[in-house]
């Protein structure tokens, strides 16, 4: 079975600071990596996602994450961030061969403020 | 072109009374998802759909919900005699094909409201 942790419920930040979201995964098979966010009031996006390959993945709005399979984690980054950022971020795993089910961490919330 | 829709954006019903939750996927995506989202939570799967079959209906909390897809297309959620613990967003996915590598685009969801 399959789980993710965000530990952190909620992030304040101010405007063109960076920001680094935590997630970690625990896993029994290889995994895949996603975070979704979700805007106020609409649907989960995806930002960006890791498959296999280089560890650093770039995704859109300047986000990145980094996996690191040693501590499983996969955090966000972005080095700056703007009022536009504010949403709810979803880190979720999946893995394994033919269809497994996508896990999904609680979520943190982004607060950027001016 | 389009994306996933939901439909009703919202519904309020009385406890016990049965509800349907419609999902339109992307055309072209085999595959379909239901995802349940209680406030303060992260999104809890309840069933993929590969085609017109159900797989893995796993995650489904009770056999008061149901599910089915027709034509490959569209998605209907069925929960019947509804509680108050049924309260939450039901959102829907679908992707290319049912792998699990597959990026799943979601629709706006349905905020339900048991009272």
């Amino acid at each position: 079975a399959q789980s993710v942790t965000q530990l952190d419920s909620q992030v304040p930040v101010f405007e063109e600071a960076p920001v680094e979201l935590r997630c970690n995964y625990s896993s029994s098979v290889s995994v895949y990596l996603f975070w979704y966010v979700q805007y106020p009031n609409q649907g989960l996006q995806l930002l960006l996602k890791y498959l296999s390959g280089s560890t650093l993945v770039k995704g859109i709005n300047g986000f990145e994450a980094e996996f690191n399979k040693s501590q499983t984690s996969f955090h966000l980054r972005k080095p700056s961030v703007h009022i536009s950022d504010t949403a709810e971020y979803f880190c979720a795993v999946s893995g394994g061969t033919g269809f497994q089910k996508l896990v999904f961490g609680t979520g943190t919330r982004l607060l950027v403020s001016p | 072109g389009a994306g996933v829709s939901q439909s009703p954006s919202n519904k309020v019903t009385e406890k016990g009374k049965d509800v349907e939750l419609r999902c339109d996927p992307i055309s072209g995506h085999t595959a379909l998802y239901w995802y349940r989202q209680r406030l303060g939570q992260g999104l809890e799967f309840l069933i993929y759909f590969q085609g017109n079959s159900a797989p893995d209906k796993s995650g489904l909390p009770s056999d008061r919900f149901s599910a089915e897809r027709t034509g490959e297309s569209v998605s209907t959620l069925t929960i019947q005699r509804t509680q108050q613990e049924d309260s939450a967003v039901y959102l829907c996915a679908s992707s290319l094909e049912a792998f699990s590598y597959n990026e799943q685009f979601f629709g706006p969801g349905t905020r339900l409201t048991v009272l």
